[in-house]
């Protein structure tokens, strides 16, 4: 079993929709969370991090973490064709420095 | 966030040879990291690169197939060694300031 599971998609939705992404772990030492967006040919770049359990918004994107049932969430709110990019969620233990990644998943939003 | 050059950003390279890719920083970074990325897989860790002293591989990954260099707190360098059709894949190189975990471009190699 992964240590970090993402369904890798690929996700489609029209322009405006909710974009709604998620990730299951195993590791309960894992306090960290973060998404991050990969376009095509690039490297990964950082949307959102997250301490322990709760929720966070910055702007269109919402992240939640329920450490009780081991899953983390992505919204993005009002997607857009720019929002169209592999997302990868990412994860750390406390006195850690190594990330574990889920697979990603591939978004398209269509105009 | 530090940014990140890295080079090259792709190449196509024959079986038996070698690679090296080059990573270099803006700032004074202490911990940087490479990482593996194959299609529709999670980024892998392949080594933390320290400076001063021997990377160190995780498992999986050795010296002798990935060696790399660190002779300053702004530069890295990875090569794969023998290379083979399954060394085809994307290589990132990685740094981090506390949570803030910053990746370079990228480089796309393709073993022929």
């Amino acid at each position: 079993q992964k240590e970090v599971e993402q369904d890798p998609g690929p996700l489609s939705v029209p322009e405006g929709a909710i974009v709604s992404l998620n990730c299951t772990y195993s590791n309960s030492a894992f306090q960290y969370f973060m998404w991050y967006r990969q376009y095509s040919r690039k490297g990964p770049e950082l949307l959102m991090y997250t301490y322990s359990s709760g929720n966070k918004e910055d702007g269109r994107f919402t992240a939640q973490v329920d450490k009780s049932s081991k899953y983390i969430s992505l919204f993005i709110r009002d997607s857009q064709p720019s929002d169209s990019a592999t997302y990868l969620c990412a994860m750390k233990g406390s006195n850690d420095y190594k990330l574990s990644f889920g697979a990603g998943t591939t978004v398209t939003v269509r105009a | 966030s530090a940014v990140i050059s890295q080079k090259p950003s792709r190449d196509i390279c024959q079986r038996g040879t070698s690679l090296t890719i080059q990573c270099q920083v803006d700032s004074q970074v202490t911990m940087m990291f490479w990482y593996r990325q194959q299609p529709g897989q999670s980024l892998t860790l392949i080594a933390t690169a320290n400076q001063g002293s021997e990377a160190t591989y995780e498992s999986g990954f050795v010296i002798d197939k990935f060696p790399i260099s660190r002779p300053n707190l702004t530069f890295s360098t990875l090569t794969v060694s023998n290379m083979s059709p399954e060394d085809s894949s994307i290589y990132l190189c990685s740094v981090t300031k506390t949570l803030d975990y910053t990746f370079g471009s990228g480089t796309r190699l393709t073993v022929v």
